[in-house]
């Protein structure tokens, strides 16, 4: 059964930069996408993108211009850069894999990382 | 692009039947598939409906999901409620570029 095990700094001061990696154990790494998804506490989950073994991705157009992702083949490991970050960045953050049947799919999620913006 | 609308808060007594609801802003509600999330507090979100109405494995039937074009909307219904439903839960869709799209999540009192 696939697993996924996050990691990354939890504590970030204005305008720095938030990087996150998630690793996948169990299962293959390749022929699926892998998503980053959010949640300010209380609030609700947002999608952030996704990316492929190859480094097809796509990202949510509101942090189009802040984000990059990154995959790791040989590692099986993905990762997430979020740029000049702000206090409204603060969130629970998720990797998951993008689990598709013949005819749809949805996401299958890690633990979460709790990431903090403060000065 | 187009938003999904749940009901902030929904309580209903064990035992009984309860169904939260999620509106498509814009867009027809069959256009693309609909999943349900459950996340227990301090989890991370579990999914509990998939392709509009399909459970899985290991998912109990007490729980269904639906669509009504005439709403549209997408419903998730918990029947036969018990205490361990109590959670948040999440409403997923995707639009044309394939981008995914939450709901604003409903937390569910079970008292």
């Amino acid at each position: 059964q696939v697993q996924v095990q996050q990691w990354g700094a939890g504590l970030l001061k204005p305008s720095e930069t938030l990087s996150l990696n998630c690793a996948v154990y169990g299962g293959s790494f390749s022929g699926f996408y892998w998503s980053w998804i959010r949640q300010p506490p209380g609030k609700g989950l947002e999608w952030i993108g996704e990316i492929n073994h190859s480094g097809s991705d796509k990202f949510t157009p509101s942090l189009e211009s802040r984000v990059s992702m990154s995959a790791d083949s040989s590692n099986n490991q993905f990762s997430l850069k979020l740029t000049s970050m702000t206090a409204a960045d603060t969130a629970v953050y998720y990797c998951a894999r993008l689990y598709c049947t013949s005819s749809s799919c949805y996401h299958l999620w890690g633990h979460g990382t709790l990431v903090t913006v403060s000065s | 692009n187009f938003m999904l609308t749940q009901p902030h808060s929904v309580s209903e007594s064990p035992g009984k039947t309860v169904t939260i609801s999620c509106t498509r802003s814009s867009g027809s509600i069959v256009s693309n598939y609909v999943q349900w999330y459950q996340q227990r507090p301090g989890s991370a979100p579990t999914i509990v409906i998939y392709e509009d109405s399909q459970r899985p494995s290991g998912v109990p039937d007490r729980f269904s999901g639906s669509i009504d074009s005439s709403s549209n909307s997408a419903s998730l219904t918990i029947s036969g409620l018990r205490t361990e439903d109590e959670a948040d839960y999440h409403c997923q869709s995707y639009d044309s570029s394939y981008h995914w799209v939450f709901g604003g999540g409903t937390k569910l009192t079970v008292l």
